[in-house]
């Protein structure tokens, strides 16, 4: 399996763009998790989707971020418009039935 | 009580050493610890898990070490490698609740 696919892998854009990060999980994984990660607030779960269900959204910083999963193998995490407070690496993460998750690479995100 | 306190937050540790990080968390609901392994540049990959049934575990030069009654859960590696230098993440969940508590992380630097 190539595992969890994670694009762009690097992404720079200005103030005020649309970003879509995109995210194909691994083969009959029922669970995809997205994280954003910085050197001030670390790991950060953003938001869960179980069966192509979101599960729990509370870690979306604010309106400006959503997600999506139009089905088991695709998902997107887009911000409109972004800021530069949203540089992060963010992380895609699926797993089968909870417990192990398998990351991606993540995709460094800058917004200037 | 959702949280999941780690310490150190960085550690060096001489070739050959041996390598303590640990955890301590507050929900008695918690029944899955995992450890997570990054490298800089890689998304977190799982290094070893416990459940609370039992009070230890162990796979190669790496041991969790589980104390129930004092909420608290620990690293140990052994004979550690300049390999071994990344940053680890603990963390916890509720069984049916597929979703992660993360500890902070700690960078643990191996010197030759």
């Amino acid at each position: 399996d190539a595992g969890v696919i994670q694009s762009p892998r690097h992404e720079v854009t200005e103030m005020g763009q649309e970003v879509t990060l995109r995210c194909k999980p691994i083969s009959g994984h029922n669970s995809l998790f997205w994280y954003r990660q910085t050197m001030m607030r670390g790991l950060e779960l953003l938001i869960y989707f179980n069966n192509n269900v979101p599960i729990d959204d509370s870690g979306m910083p604010e309106d400006r971020f959503s997600a999506k999963m139009p089905n088991a193998s695709f998902s997107t995490l887009k911000i409109q418009p972004s800021e530069p407070r949203d540089s992060a690496v963010y992380f895609c993460a699926s797993s089968f039935l909870g417990y192990e998750q398998y990351f991606g690479p993540g995709t460094r995100l800058t917004v200037t | 009580q959702q949280q999941v306190k780690q310490s150190p937050q960085s550690l060096i540790v001489q070739k050959g050493g041996i390598s303590i990080i640990n955890c301590a968390y507050e929900n008695t609901a918690f029944d899955y610890f995992p450890w997570y392994q990054q490298f800089p540049g890689k998304g977190p990959a799982l290094l070893i898990a416990i459940r609370p049934d039992v009070s230890e575990k162990k796979e190669g030069r790496f041991t969790i070490s589980f104390n129930k009654s004092a909420k608290q859960f620990s690293l140990h590696i052994m004979d550690s490698q300049p390999g071994d230098s990344a940053t680890y993440f603990c963390a916890a969940s509720v069984g049916s609740n597929y979703q992660l508590i993360w500890g902070a992380g700690t960078k643990l630097i191996i010197k030759p």
